[in-house]
């Protein structure tokens, strides 16, 4: 297997819901990102795991919760959303160490109602 | 932090044409730069990168070269074609797990 899912593909959610989103890779790679893409704009860097352990915290407010359950599995975790939070949240993994090259999910379009 | 600056943000070209990406850096210790392609409501896919210890690498119409003592890279596209239209992200890493990404270059490639 040699992609990274995430799922669900869409989300619409209110305020006051909780949800998350999941992503998984089973390419063995052991670091996992969390990005942001609003429309027009690059990839903003959320939250890096690396060897399972949060390495990277890009002052994302508190409403948006990581979690590494296992080298595979990555989820985030959303609660009392704003509707600025309306993006593309894309995961991404790495193999690690010195090999750089990032590969991305096809991302999660989240709608804050 | 690291800065990068990418221009042109819109490029438009024929067909078979060559186009031609420029990102700029402002961190030397970035070794690190990567080209992604994304079509419209697709992932960002990897399409070629370079390291700091090279000057060029090229995969087939792909090719970017890096000026490390000018600090800038660009991403060479030569006989373009309709499926090569999309928005281009050039980015630099230093450490490998932080990506700082240019603001991107929409590409259209008119048949």
């Amino acid at each position: 297997d040699t992609e990274v899912t995430q799922t669900p593909k869409h989300l619409v959610m209110g305020m006051t819901n909780k949800k998350s989103l999941k992503c998984e890779q089973h390419m063995g790679h052991r670091a996992m990102y969390w990005y942001k893409q609003k429309a027009k704009k690059p990839p903003e860097l959320m939250f890096v795991y690396s060897y399972e352990k949060l390495s990277i915290n890009e002052s994302v407010p508190s409403r948006f919760s990581p979690e590494c359950p296992n080298s595979s599995l990555l989820n985030l975790h959303l609660h009392a959303l704003q509707p600025e939070d309306s993006a593309l949240y894309l995961c991404a993994s790495s193999q690690g160490g010195s090999v750089y090259e990032q590969y991305f999910g096809p991302g999660t379009r989240l709608t804050v109602t | 932090g690291e800065n990068v600056e990418q221009h042109p943000s819109t490029l438009s070209v024929q067909e078979g044409d060559s186009a031609v990406i420029k990102c700029t850096y402002s961190d030397s210790a970035s070794n690190y730069f990567p080209w992604y392609k994304q079509e419209l409501g697709k992932r960002p896919q990897l399409i070629i990168d370079i390291r700091s210890n090279v000057g060029e690498k090229k995969d087939q119409r792909i090719a970017v070269t890096l000026n490390k003592t000018a600090k800038h890279f660009s991403l060479h596209i030569t006989e373009t074609q309709p499926e090569d239209s999309a928005v281009y992200f050039c980015a630099a890493s230093i450490t490998g797990n932080q990506f700082y990404f240019g603001t991107g270059t929409s590409l259209t490639v008119i048949p």
